[in-house]
């Protein structure tokens, strides 16, 4: 039923090592984006896929990298984790085009590098 | 560099009063404007949304947008101890990209 999920939930790991963040949407939606909200809420898009196509790249340390197998999956892989990189990760989809479009999130995956 | 500014908060009224919360963005090319809810620990949802000058209404919730000044508000009336949350205010730029802004935390006190 579930319709933007996220694995895990929770993560947390150690400086400098590698991890990665899944999120899948069944809500046949074109669209994937990923969010870092920080502890004062700021939400910051990082990455959007639209059908399998990077379509937005931030300003985000080349050790993130996306990917996308298809247009329902949207992973994130993390190399040399830093503590700066503890954070709340939103994934999220819409279908994009018309005068309106929605953007529905997923539960998010906290992650605290130590 | 595209901003949303909002006021922090927190925004604390008396339930069934009425709660205004407020967002002013940058970018004069924005469309599209948005209200997501956020309860703690929770993903944000969306409330409301206008794209249009003036106000549009849903329930309980008013969403209101001047473009010439640049402002966004939402008001919330007969609020409830349920509403609080923190409210985050977006502007859709040309490229679907939403620009967030840093939220108002709102508390309505029973």
């Amino acid at each position: 039923d579930t319709a933007v999920s996220q694995t895990p939930k929770y993560l947390v790991t150690q400086m400098g090592n590698d991890k990665s963040i899944k999120c899948e949407q069944n809500l046949g939606h074109d669209t994937m984006y990923w969010y870092k909200q920080d502890s004062k809420k700021f939400l910051k898009i990082m990455f959007s896929y639209n059908n399998k196509e990077l379509i937005i790249n931030e300003t985000v340390p080349n050790r993130f990298s996306p990917k996308s197998p298809d247009k329902a999956h949207l992973n994130l892989h993390i190399n040399s984790l830093e503590l700066g990189d503890s954070a709340v990760y939103f994934c999220a989809s819409s279908q994009v085009g018309g005068m309106y479009y929605e953007q529905y999130f997923g539960p998010g995956t906290r992650l605290t590098v130590t | 560099q595209k901003e949303v500014e909002q006021n922090s908060g927190p925004l604390s009224v008396p339930e069934g009063a009425i709660a205004s919360l407020n967002c002013t963005y940058s970018d004069r090319g924005s469309q599209s404007f948005f209200w997501y809810r956020q309860y703690s620990g929770k993903s944000p949802e969306l409330i409301m949304f206008i794209y249009s000058n003036g106000d549009k209404e849903d329930g309980r919730f008013t969403a209101q947008l001047n473009k010439a000044s640049q402002y966004v508000s939402l008001l919330i009336r007969d609020s409830q101890p349920s509403d609080s949350a923190t409210y985050l205010c977006a502007a859709e730029d040309s490229s679907y990209k939403l620009i967030f802004g840093s939220g108002t935390r709102l508390l309505v006190r029973p």
